[in-house]
């Protein structure tokens, strides 16, 4: 089974911190990805990497970077956190652009 | 223009009963893939059902069909005899071949299975 995880389930952080979520995959897949999930919006891209230290936009990158050093482990950095980024953030990884999205539990995220 | 269309916020289906949830998507590319994933209140993201674009047959998985429209650009998730354990959000994706890796999903709609 393939398996994605998160490093937290839930996390609570002050305006101004610097945040990071890490995304770790054990199946050795090239693709993965950040997302973040809000009521009535889905779920919005914020950015993707389909190699080590390589690195996509998605639809919403303002606010965020990231960080792909190993294969397995793709990193979401809050630089300064604000509390519009209170959210539920998604990991993926993925083999190739025809299968399927394997997704971490999330991290539900609060800014105060 | 969205990628992916899901015009039902919410449905409501008896158990045993089947149910359809609609997605319309929007792409020029001749080559991409459509999936359907589960969220139950948990959180976790389900993968159900891959269709492919030169699939020429629907997608099947157990009480999982995809009604796959290529003319009018649908992809309809069908579930059959409906079980409490399917009230969950359902999205839609897309993933195109030719344009980058990225996936994009729709708002999503809300099952409920009435016992």
């Amino acid at each position: 089974d393939v398996k994605v995880t998160q490093s937290s389930r839930y996390l609570v952080k002050r305006t101004g911190e610097k945040v990071f979520l890490e995304c770790v995959q054990d199946m050795d897949h090239e693709n993965m990805f950040w997302y973040r999930q809000d009521p009535g919006l889905g779920l919005r891209l914020i950015y993707f990497s389909y190699d080590v230290k390589m690195k996509e936009k998605g639809d919403i990158p303002e606010g965020y970077s990231v960080s792909r050093e190993k294969k397995e482990r793709f990193s979401l950095i809050l630089e300064s956190a604000s509390t519009n980024q209170t959210s539920m953030y998604l990991c993926a990884s993925s083999l190739s652009e025809t299968y399927e999205q394997y997704f971490g539990p999330g991290t539900r995220l609060t800014v105060t | 223009a969205q990628k992916i269309t899901q015009t039902q916020p919410g449905m409501f289906v008896q158990e045993k009963e089947a149910v359809t949830l609609d997605c319309t998507y929007d792409t020029s590319d001749q080559s991409y893939g459509l999936f359907w994933y589960k969220q139950p209140s948990s959180g976790e993201m389900i993968f159900l059902i891959y269709q492919g674009s030169y699939d020429e047959q629907n997608a099947t998985e157990g009480r999982y069909s995809l009604n796959f429209q290529k003319a009018r650009k649908s992809a309809n998730l069908v579930i059959s005899a409906s079980q409490l354990g399917d009230s969950a959000m359902y999205f839609c994706a897309m993933r195109e071949r030719y344009t980058g890796n990225q996936f994009y999903f729709g708002t999503g709609t809300s099952l409920t299975v009435i016992p």
